[in-house]
């Protein structure tokens, strides 16, 4: 069954570093996404991303946040300077766009991010 | 106010029994929908279900139904014959009208016991 996947599993940094979270989404999929997840919080959305573009965003998304997609299998989540409260679980999420699981956001595994 | 609540942070069943997760939410858009998403410790989530908002009938998928009541913004995650395998933080979330983002509520935490 395709899934979406997440590299890395676990991310430590210094704060005031940059990082790249990388997800491959499911391969038939249009529409793409971003979410966090603070420990033992709910999930948070950040991003949505579609035809090459950000379709909405959060007021979490601040300029420190960008997404890419650099190429037709990845999407990219860059945090400029990381702060220690970037620390979370960001999860990767795609859609698709068919008749079939048109609603249903899939989720990655997550990229478990600390900042110290 | 919260979009979605979900007021049981923690839930106890035993293994073979039914269990009723509870969920409401608030929104003044017509259209909507309404998800539940199963996260175990290992932390993935997982899409359970589904519910519009236009459906007639409340969703169903295996052990998973959902009792949608539209008229008290409900939407209940019913889960029949509990397994042990279902113990797991359990979060309901929502999509409203043509916003494509998921709003999440705090989750309940399922324990299922022998």
């Amino acid at each position: 069954e395709p899934e979406v996947t997440q590299t890395p599993s676990h991310q430590v940094t210094q704060m005031g570093q940059e990082v790249i979270l990388r997800c491959v989404p499911i391969s038939n999929h249009l529409y793409f996404y971003w979410y966090r997840q603070i420990l033992g919080q709910k999930v948070e959305f950040l991003v949505s991303f579609y035809n090459n573009e950000i379709s909405e965003k959060s007021e979490i998304f601040d300029d420190q946040f960008s997404v890419e997609r650099p190429d037709g299998s990845n999407f990219t989540l860059k945090i400029r300077s990381t702060k220690l409260e970037d620390s979370a679980m960001y999860f990767c999420a795609s859609r698709g766009d068919g008749l079939v699981s048109y609603n249903e956001q899939f989720f990655g595994p997550g990229t478990r991010l600390t900042v110290l | 106010a919260q979009k979605i609540t979900q007021t049981q942070p923690g839930m106890f069943v035993q293994e073979k029994e039914a269990v009723t997760l509870d969920c409401t939410y608030d929104t003044s858009d017509p259209s909507y929908g309404l998800f539940w998403y199963k996260q175990p410790s290992s932390g993935e989530m997982i899409f359970l279900i589904y519910q519009g908002s236009y459906d007639q009938q409340n969703a169903t998928e295996g052990r998973y139904s959902l009792n949608f009541q539209k008229a008290r913004k409900s939407a209940n995650l019913v889960i029949s014959a509990s397994q042990l395998g279902d113990s797991a933080m359990y979060f309901c979330a929502m999509r409203e009208g043509a916003r494509d983002k998921l709003t999440f509520g705090t989750g309940t935490q399922l324990k299922v016991e022998l």
